[in-house]
């Protein structure tokens, strides 16, 4: 059974960081490009990012280059976001998925506030 | 970056009857390698995204034929011929020829 299971969401205060991971099963997770897309409350759907099954290519959405940073570890099945420098307009359900085969977690809720 | 939108942004629906949605994008979806990358989504409540049509005309697997995409270029459509009770949701089109990949603001599907 594939499954993607994102964790690492919470509340942070601006100008904070936190680390999303989004560890996979199912499928070989190598070969795939995986991606982050994030959806604000009651929002739309926005890429956010998304990394070559190598690693060796990334990609960002201009709001948030310099800030997140997206790699993965093959060898333990895992894609991560780091984000820093988070602002109010980060908050949003960050989902990761492989858009290729269309797996999708359920997303990891975040959460950025004073 | 390319623009996606899409038009109706709701739309109310009778069950039976048959519903479309346009998505126009701010430029070609043709890549030269003869594809088109342009998507269609739908986001039922409290579940992520599942992919319907992909490269415009493509149902993905296990999607009822009721679901069809056509169209070319810029221009963009996804008809559902006979509307269902669980085809509730928000349709999302998609474009991944360049990054960032866009979204259209999304299109609310509602049961009359």
């Amino acid at each position: 059974e594939v499954q993607l299971v994102e964790s690492g969401g919470g509340l942070v205060q601006p100008g904070g960081s936190l680390r999303l991971s989004c560890e996979v099963s199912g499928f070989t997770f190598s070969r795939y490009w995986v991606t982050w897309v994030r959806q604000a409350p009651g929002k739309g759907l926005e890429w956010v990012a998304n990394i070559k099954p190598d690693g060796s290519e990334k990609h960002y959405v201009d709001s948030v280059k310099g800030r997140f940073t997206i790699s993965r570890d093959n060898a333990k099945n895992s894609l991560y976001l780091q984000m820093n420098s988070l602002r109010a307009e980060d908050t949003a359900v960050y989902y990761c998925a492989t858009l290729q085969t269309d797996y999708w977690g359920q997303g990891t809720l975040v959460t950025v506030s004073s | 970056d390319i623009v996606m939108t899409q038009t109706p942004l709701s739309l109310s629906v009778t069950p039976g009857q048959p519903a479309s949605i346009s998505c126009k994008s701010s430029q070609s979806l043709l890549h030269r390698d003869g594809k088109t990358y342009f998507y269609w989504y739908l986001q039922k409540p409290g579940q992520p995204p599942q992919l319907l049509i992909y490269e415009v005309s493509n149902r993905f697997s296990g999607v009822p034929d009721r679901f069809s995409g056509s169209g070319s270029g810029t221009d963009f459509t996804l008809k559902i011929s006979r509307v269902e009770a669980e085809d509730v949701g928000v349709y999302y089109c998609m474009q991944s020829i360049l990054v960032p990949y866009t979204f259209g603001q999304g299109t609310k599907l509602e049961i009359k």
